[in-house]
């Protein structure tokens, strides 16, 4: 069965500190994003891409970068981790047809921890 | 632009009992609207979503919601609570292609009493 899969589940790391959650997919999905979920929040997107080579800013980017090389995974990387990034991350994926009500998959969330 | 307002950060019913939980949207395009269920330190699973095709929509595990385009609505509704029920909800909207990024409301958690 086609899945999307992230890891690590869960991560502690320290303030300064590089970090790169994946995310993988089998669906042969080209939208696939990542959210963070947020106490009061709801999920916010933090980067998108439609294709490989693609990738788009999402409403709380800052700290964050993505790249996609190839159509099944999309790392997301916290260039210099903060407190404030404390939080569970979310993949997704999605189909891209046009006019299609398309539902996105999730991965099954990365918590991390900024200490 | 889009945007979703759930309108009951928490809701309460004893099992048994309807359960509604409400959801209004924004959206500048013809909107596709989502359904979510987030049980405890679990991903989101879709319960159900609106295609179009019908105004009232069926999802898994009893679930339905309405959409009403005059009141820019799709609440939420379950003939009866199971205790399984309990849960984070989230409604979602997508603009009007499929290119369009997923937009959450704020989720509304379920407490199911016996």
């Amino acid at each position: 069965d086609a899945e999307i899969t992230q890891s690590p589940r869960h991560k502690i790391t320290e303030t300064g500190r590089q970090v790169t959650l994946a995310c993988h997919q089998t669906w042969n999905h080209n939208n696939m994003f990542w959210y963070r979920q947020d106490l009061g929040h709801g999920l916010r997107l933090i980067h998108y891409s439609y294709g490989v080579q693609d990738t788009n800013k999402g409403e709380v980017s800052d700290g964050y970068s993505v790249s996609r090389s190839n159509t099944e995974d999309l790392p997301l990387t916290l260039e210099s981790a903060a407190s404030s990034q404390t939080s569970v991350y979310f993949c997704a994926s999605s189909e891209k047809i046009a006019g299609a009500n398309t539902e996105a998959f999730f991965g099954q969330g990365t918590r991390l921890t900024v200490v | 632009a889009q945007s979703v307002t759930q309108l009951d950060s928490h809701v309460s019913v004893s099992e048994g009992t309807p359960v509604l939980l409400r959801c209004n949207y924004s959206s500048s395009y013809s909107p596709s609207l989502f359904w979510y269920v987030q049980h405890p330190n679990k991903g989101l699973q879709l319960l159900l979503k609106y295609t179009s095709a019908a105004t009232l929509v069926k999802g898994i595990n009893g679930f339905e919601a309405e959409f009403k385009k005059s009141e820019t609505s799709f609440h939420l509704t379950k003939p009866s609570a199971h205790m399984s029920d309990a849960a984070e909800y989230f409604c979602v909207v997508r603009g009007g292609t499929s290119y369009g990024k997923l937009t959450f409301g704020q989720g509304t958690i379920l407490t199911v009493h016996p």
